[in-house]
């Protein structure tokens, strides 16, 4: 059964005190993996796509890699600005998106 | 660039009433979705259009009907609502539907009924 599992559910982080958030799948043939940050009342927002293993992606303070099984979300030095829930998804077997339940972040100044 | 465009952004329904979730986007998107977020379960897809004039179930269709008016709009209409159906729906584009492009949401309707 195509799955997506997040990790950990939510993280409490200081200013400046880099982690990272975890994505595991289990699909036949990955065609893709999708990162969003979703903010409280409104949509996700599209951050990255990776298409193959090895392949990192970098905005700002994230970089987002990917392994045959899994996908790392890093967060260097995050600020508070950087508080939301960050979504991974990958279409399985169907061609659909299967949604991760999300890691909850929070950074305190 | 108003991007994917939901409304209305709250209603409160009673049990059995009726009402449709508007959706627009202005990307050129041929593919639409329309998903219900509620807590601990994620994203879970209600319907989808693969492209105008074509529209299918997705993993939870019950009690939901859907209809794509032009390539523009997607229409989400609960007929007779149900506690159950409490919810936070998202409506969402993208360029096709086989999976290989992201696809891009709005900000949601908060649903309650009662």
């Amino acid at each position: 059964e195509d799955q997506v599992t997040q990790s950990p559910e939510a993280l409490r982080l200081q200013e400046g005190e880099s982690s990272s958030l975890n994505c595991s799948y289990t699909v036949s043939g990955l065609r893709g993996l999708f990162w969003y940050r979703q903010d409280p009342g409104k949509g996700p927002e599209f951050l990255f796509t990776l298409y193959s293993a090895g392949e990192e992606k970098e905005k700002e303070r994230l970089k987002a890699t990917l392994t045959k099984k899994e996908s790392f979300l890093h967060i260097t030095a995050p600020k508070p600005e950087d508080s939301a829930t960050y979504l991974c998804a990958v279409p399985g077997n169907t061609d659909k998106l299967i949604f991760g339940t999300g890691t909850r972040l929070q950074v305190f100044p | 660039n108003a991007g994917v465009t939901q409304t209305p952004k709250f209603q409160v329904l009673k049990t059995g009433q009726s009402m449709t979730l508007q959706c627009a986007q202005d990307m050129n998107h041929n593919s639409m979705y329309w998903y219900r977020q509620d807590p601990g379960m994620g994203l879970r897809l209600i319907y989808y259009s693969a492209s105008e004039g074509t529209t299918d179930k997705g993993e939870v269709p019950n009690g939901y009907n859907v209809s794509r008016l032009n390539k523009r709009e997607f229409s989400l209409r609960l007929e007779s609502a149900a506690p159950s159906q409490t919810s936070v729906y998202f409506c969402a584009s993208g360029q096709n539907s086989r999976g290989k492009q992201p696809q891009h949401f709005g900000d949601g309707t908060r649903l309650s009924i009662l």
